[in-house]
């Protein structure tokens, strides 16, 4: 049982490129979080999804990025027109069905973003 | 959401039983005392959770107080692989917290061999 997937692992833009980063929950899960972790600070959570829909992403910078979580593949966390205070790790997560505080995440080995 | 208040760091010997404490002392009784555990350069881990009673799993053992206000996580055997920051949060699945865990600063701990 594959756990939750993340690709790529390592991705290098230039400012004002895009990046797109994918993560594939485990089977199973339809909840699917982002966090996102920046040099020497914390997880900080940015967007939380299921199934095509935006479930809460106040965690989400008001410009530039976006996320889905399509009926068919991965979720994508898209970041527009980068910016060197875009690199960090990007951390998925995904959860079984349910409301419950013992939800229990899985979390993906993360992508790190660089930005020249 | 309720907030938990755990050491900065923390040392421990190699084969020592390490003790990790944690406050929370406005948790509510709806309340998840989770703790997860990030090792260097890789994501967060599930470690354990509880709402009232001890809990023992393959990893370590979580303690919680009567009260419910603290809770330590025990692990029984130090190894070289358990250094990592340590991070205890509560979960409550009502109102908009849902699943979502909001970390904190952790406790990094580190293990000497």
């Amino acid at each position: 049982n594959a756990g939750v997937m993340q690709n790529p692992r390592h991705l290098v833009r230039r400012r004002g490129q895009e990046a797109r980063l994918r993560c594939s929950p485990m089977k199973g899960h339809s909840h699917v979080y982002w966090y996102r972790q920046l040099p020497e600070e914390g997880l900080k959570f940015m967007v939380y999804l299921q199934k095509e829909n935006i479930i809460d992403e106040s965690g989400m910078p008001k410009e530039r990025f976006s996320a889905e979580f399509p009926k068919e593949g991965p979720s994508i966390l898209r970041i527009q027109q980068v910016v060197r205070g875009d690199s960090a790790a990007y951390f998925c997560a995904s959860s079984p069905p349910g409301r419950s505080g013992a939800n229990v995440l899985t979390f993906g080995a993360g992508s790190r973003l660089t930005v020249l | 959401d309720a907030k938990t208040t755990q050491p900065n760091s923390m040392e421990s010997n190699e084969e020592e039983p390490v003790h990790l404490p944690c406050n929370h002392s406005t948790i509510s009784g709806t309340d998840y005392i989770h703790w997860y555990r990030q090792l260097p350069s890789q994501g967060p881990e599930y470690v354990i959770h509880g709402l009232t009673s001890n809990v023992n799993n393959r990893m370590a053992s979580l303690a919680i107080a009567e009260d419910r206000k603290s809770s330590t996580l025990i692990l029984h055997r130090a190894t070289l692989r358990d250094a990592a920051v340590y991070y205890c949060i509560l979960l409550n699945a009502g109102g908009t917290s849902y699943g979502k865990l909001t970390f904190g600063q952790g406790t990094i701990l580190t293990v000497h061999p």
